[in-house]
């Protein structure tokens, strides 16, 4: 147990549904990231968060859209996404951004038809 | 360009047996470095890191990596695996300053046979 929760844990959504992945954290953390985990790639660092700020935005598709409504919360919106957005779905915590420490949650598995 | 490279996407050893993954890393300025384990459905744990002192750095599990800027790596070693130790290895840099922007290697599956 890390302290970062992520529910749901499986997720099949049609391509045009509309769904959120929602991540907790019971750690005391400031900062908040989502992560994309595909197979045979490198894990994809798509948002972060700092005090409810969003701080990186690495090009990310705008049918994903975050929400961090306070600095134990973090959302991802999901709207219209494509079968090769199926993928795991990592959020992370930190402390601070920076050199401190990342606690993954166990990820959402999310399967796009 | 900042990049990782974990050449063996899998690994099988015997308990008990060493093992030694290997990361391969390019980066533009001083790195700060991981090596997080990932269990079958689980999230990373971080099992070590290193950004500075004694370029040979203690993890937990009974892990330890060793930075060699020369050789632009730093490899996990454990010194007698156990069945536990069987997961996904992923290797990270990320820099010292600034937004916590790490890139990650594709990672090496480790399978412990008896």
């Amino acid at each position: 147990e890390t302290g970062v929760t992520q529910t749901p844990r499986h997720l099949v959504m049609g391509m045009t549904n509309k769904k959120s992945l929602k991540c907790e954290q019971h750690l005391g953390h400031n900062a908040m990231y989502w992560y994309k985990q595909s197979a045979k790639k490198p894990l994809e660092l798509m948002f972060v968060y700092s005090l409810e700020e969003r701080v990186e935005n690495n090009s990310v598709p705008s049918r994903f859209s975050p929400e961090c409504p306070n600095s134990s919360h973090l959302f991802l919106h999901l709207h219209t996404l494509q079968p090769e957005d199926s993928a795991l779905y990592l959020c992370a915590s930190s402390r601070g951004i920076g050199l401190d420490e990342q606690f993954f949650g166990p990820g959402t598995r999310l399967t796009v038809l | 360009a900042q990049s990782v490279t974990q050449p063996d996407i899998h690994i099988t050893v015997s308990e008990g047996a060493s093992l030694e993954l290997r990361c391969n890393y390019s980066y533009g300025a001083t790195p700060y470095l991981f090596w997080y384990v990932q269990s079958p459905g689980q999230g990373l744990q971080l099992l070590l890191k290193y950004f500075s002192g004694d370029t040979l750095v203690q993890g937990i599990k009974g892990f330890e990596a060793e930075f060699k800027r020369s050789q632009s790596s730093f490899n996990l070693r454990k010194p007698s695996v156990h069945w536990s130790d069987a997961a996904e290895y992923f290797c990270a840099v990320g820099p010292l300053t600034g937004a916590n922007n790490l890139f990650f290697g594709t990672g090496t599956r480790l399978t412990v046979i008896p």
